[in-house]
């Protein structure tokens, strides 16, 4: 595997649901991001992590859950989602440490919650 | 605070020309240029870190103007890749996490 995975890409769940989204970087970078994308929206930034420590929450629900267990892995956990939280997350990684540094975007996983 | 862009879609014909324009509120560090896909990840184009510089990809290129706090996209010379959504992503000074724009949707035709 190259680049930055995601699975699962696509994840049907209940509200009531408990569920995680994998993400994992063969890139060699020390920063990791979780990106929501919503329709018609901009790429809105939920959590960075940078050398496994978090250093951006973006105000993000409860809901929502990160886990960085080292510098190439990134968890979502997600537990008593909205329908609103229907969308596709998208996981990136750069460079960490220095302004400027490109980020590499994984496939992203196309959730809905019903 | 979120960079706005301009146009919110553009349709043209291979071989034609468009500008895709950023403008931030914030003083800008760097600005990244992204195109998407239908259902593909967000690929990285450039990036530009000094103001009035301006970078090439293949006849894709920008430039960025630091006082107007500004940025452009050129597409010359379109070709049939060039389809899909673009997106400009901001820095700021001293808060150098990305700031993404709503896109712009880029459709080129035959």
């Amino acid at each position: 595997e190259t680049g930055v995975t995601q699975t699962p890409r696509h994840l049907v769940m209940g509200m009531t649901n408990k569920k995680s989204l994998k993400c994992e970087q063969h890139l060699g970078h020390n920063a990791m991001y979780w990106y929501k994308q919503s329709a018609k929206k901009p790429l809105e930034l939920m959590f960075v992590y940078n050398f496994k420590e978090q250093t951006e929450n973006n105000s993000v629900p409860s809901r929502f859950s990160p886990e960085c267990p080292n510098s190439s892995h990134l968890f979502l956990h997600l537990h008593t989602l909205q329908p609103e939280d229907s969308a596709l997350y998208l996981c990136a990684s750069s460079q960490a440490g220095t302004a400027g540094n490109e980020q590499f975007f994984g496939p992203g996983t196309r959730l809905t919650v019903l | 605070q979120q960079p706005v862009q301009s146009p919110q879609a553009v349709i043209l014909r291979e071989g034609e020309d468009a500008v895709i324009n950023c403008s931030s509120s914030k003083a800008l560090y760097s600005v990244h240029w992204y195109r998407q896909k239908h259902g593909e990840a967000p690929v990285f184009l450039m990036i530009l870190l000094k103001g009035g510089e301006q970078k090439g990809h293949d006849k894709i290129s920008a430039s960025f103007n630091e006082k107007k706090q500004q940025s452009s996209l050129y597409l010359t010379a379109s070709q049939l890749s060039y389809s899909g959504t673009y997106f400009c992503g901001t820095e700021a000074f001293n808060d150098y996490k990305l700031s993404f724009g709503a896109g712009t949707t880029v459709t080129v035709r035959a």
